[in-house]
């Protein structure tokens, strides 16, 4: 069955405090690792694509890169607005239906 | 404003009685679906619609129906809801197909089901 993982399930870090979250994924032959960021009471919002090994991605604090096996959310100089869940998934395709796999999402808190 | 909009967003109610929860995007997109998300099983496709008139189920079908008469709609029907059904949907809308993996997502509606 795919799965995908991510890590670790919560994250507490200082204003400032440079960390990775990390999402590994078991499909072969991927169509593409997604990273999407939901804030309490909301629904997931886009953040990036990737899809091929090496491949980076960055928007503001937030840079994205991939690997074979896993891929990596590093977040830099992080703020509190920047405390949220942030979901990976892997796009699946069967017959007609494009699916996204998610997994259980990081929960980061970034304290003032 | 691009939006997909879910009602309604929170709804208590009893076992057995019928209820649908409506969705309706602006954007002209051709793919919807439905995602329920718990805790501890993330988010898990119920259903999705890549056109007018063409539905299939995802992952979790059982006890849900939907249909897709328009383009900018689609709402998710429980016949008879049970317990297990108590959840967060999110309905979420793509351009091409959903194959390009970046959805839409609605604000969620929260059910409970007494």
């Amino acid at each position: 069955e795919d799965q995908v993982t991510q890590s670790p399930e919560a994250l507490r870090l200082q204003e400032g405090e440079s960390s990775s979250l990390n999402c590994s994924y078991t499909v072969s032959g991927l169509r593409g690792l997604f990273w999407y960021r939901q804030d309490p009471g909301k629904g997931p919002e886009f953040l990036f694509t990737l899809y091929s090994a090496g491949e980076e991605k960055e928007k503001e604090r937030l840079k994205a890169t991939l690997t074979k096996k896993e891929s990596f959310l590093h977040i830099t100089a992080p703020k509190p607005e920047d405390s949220a869940t942030y979901l990976c998934a892997e796009l699946y395709s069967g017959g007609s239906n494009y699916k996204l796999t998610f997994g259980k999402g990081t929960l980061l808190t970034v304290n003032p | 404003e691009a939006q997909v909009t879910q009602n309604p967003r929170y709804l208590i109610t009893v076992t057995g009685k019928k209820l649908t929860v409506t969705c309706s995007q602006n954007m002209n997109h051709e793919y919807m679906s439905w995602y329920r998300q718990d805790p501890g099983l993330g988010l898990r496709q119920i259903y999705y619609s890549m056109n007018v008139e063409v539905t299939d189920k995802g992952d979790v079908p059982e006890g849900y129906k939907v249909s897709r008469k328009e383009k900018r709609n689609f709402p998710l029907i429980l016949e008879s809801p049970s317990p297990n059904q108590t959840s967060l949907y999110f309905c979420a809308s793509s351009i091409a197909g959903g194959r390009t993996g970046e959805l839409f997502f609605g604000e969620g509606s929260r059910l409970t089901v007494l």
